[in-house]
Formats: structure tokens, C-alpha cells, sequence
């Protein structure tokens, strides 16, 4: 199972918004509604932000949506703050039963 | 509070083996699905396992990498997720986080993680 691809690297200004792509295939992301989304920021445990695509956990700032587009999820974060700047994973659930994730995306809050 | 502790890594031998525990606690540990996702250093996440409840079967899964060398169990009856490694290789060298899954297929809690080196 090859891993989701996403950009290397995303940044932004304060108060701007950004996206970040995750691009699987039809067996994965483009089939199932199972995308969720992680930060992690330098030596913590990434955090769960999104699941079922779009949906945020309790405690989740409305600043992180979801949203997906046939073989390709999307995260966007709305009012870019300093505490963003941090890594940036999507995972989905796969037609084999298993799960794989995204390559990963460094956020840069300029 | 939901809180997963993992515990069992250290330095080991190409070839060796190692077992990780997982201490879980402020859920109910035996309707949880649970999952082993590791990084290796200056490395993105990478998904290793799961098992199921009994109800579900208690069945695991892996991925393709560890699969036949490590094996994922659970004991319900004090709350405690195991990832048995065999047959270690250095590629295996990495942070290993424990998740639960309180909903179906994602990762809500994560443990702080264990580092597991493998280094002659």
C-alpha cells in the first residue's frame, strides 16, 4: 500500500488561509469517506483534527475543515495562527483493511 | 481522561526481539479498537497494525512491512495492548505510538509514544 501523497511543504502569513492536498486512489480515499486528519507539531504525539473527511472531534478549533473531491482529501485552516506551524498528516482506511497515511506536510507560518 | 501509556523500548540487535506495552485508561478498553502507527526518525507516520475487540472477533491486521514478524494482542482484563517484534531489522527503528480508535477507523488518543532502536 503506497503512501498518500501531499505537498512537501504549505506556508502562509497570519490570518491567511491555506490547503493542503492528500491524493490516494479509488481504493482508498476515493472510496471510502474514512480520511482523517493529524498535527503534529516537533516531538509531541500528533493530535487527531479531522475525521470522516470533514467532521471535527470535540475541542477542535473551527479554523480546520475538511473536504474531499474524488481520489483527493483536502485540509484547509482557516486564519492562519503561530500555533499551526507544525506537520501535517492525512490517513484513510483502504480496500485491503488497512490504513495508510499521507507523506506528510510541513506548515510554515511566515 | 483518556490516556494511553506505552512502555518496552530500548536498544536491541538485528534479529532480536522486543515486546511494547500500551497501559490504557478513561475508556472502555474492551469496545475499543486499538492500533500500533510508528515514525521513524525525521520520518512521516506509518500505520503497523490493529485488533479488533473480541466482539468484532479480536482479529488483527498489518502492514505489509512487519507482517509475520510482529504480532498485536490485547488483555482486556487489565486494560493493556502488546506489539510482540521478531526478527527486528534496523529499518525498524522508530517511535512507536499506541492510538484507540473510539470511532470507527481513525486514531482519537495517542499515547506519547516509546523509541525502539535497532542498532548493532
Amino acid at each position: 500500500q503506497s503512501a498518500l501523497t501531499q505537498p512537501a511543504s504549505v506556508s502562509g502569513f497570519p490570518g491567511q488561509s491555506i490547503t493542503i492536498s492528500c491524493t490516494g486512489t479509488s481504493s482508498d480515499v476515493g472510496g471510502y469517506s474514512y480520511v482523517s486528519w493529524y498535527q503534529q507539531h516537533p516531538g509531541k504525539a500528533p493530535k487527531f483534527m479531522i475525521y470522516d473527511v470533514s467532521n471535527r472531534p470535540s475541542g477542535v478549533s473551527n479554523r480546520f475543515s475538511g473536504s474531499k473531491s474524488g481520489n483527493t482529501a483536502s485540509l484547509t485552516i482557516s486564519g492562519l495562527q503561530a500555533e499551526d506551524d507544525a506537520d501535517y498528516y492525512c490517513m484513510s482506511y483502504t480496500s485491503s483493511s488497512v490504513y495508510v497515511f499521507g507523506t506528510g506536510t510541513k506548515v510554515t507560518v511566515l | 481522561e483518556v490516556q494511553l501509556v506505552e512502555s518496552g523500548g530500548g536498544l536491541v540487535k538485528p534479529g532480536g526481539s522486543l515486546r511494547l506495552s500500551c497501559a490504557a485508561s478513561g475508556f472502555t478498553f474492551n469496545n475499543a479498537w486499538m492500533n500500533w502507527v510508528r515514525q521513524a526518525p525525521g520520518k512521516g507516520l506509518e500505520w503497523v497494525g490493529r485488533i479488533k475487540t473480541k466482539t468484532d472477533g479480536g482479529t488483527t491486521d498489518y502492514a505489509a512491512p512487519v507482517k509475520g514478524r510482529f504480532t498485536i494482542s490485547r488483555d482486556d482484563s487489565t486494560n493493556t495492548l502488546y506489539l510482540q517484534m521478531n526478527s527486528l531489522k534496523t529499518e525498524d527503528t522508530a517511535v512507536y505510538y499506541c492510538t484507540t480508535a473510539l470511532g470507527i477507523h481513525r486514531m482519537d488518543v495517542w499515547g506519547q509514544g516509546t523509541t525502539v532502536t535497532v542498532s548493532s
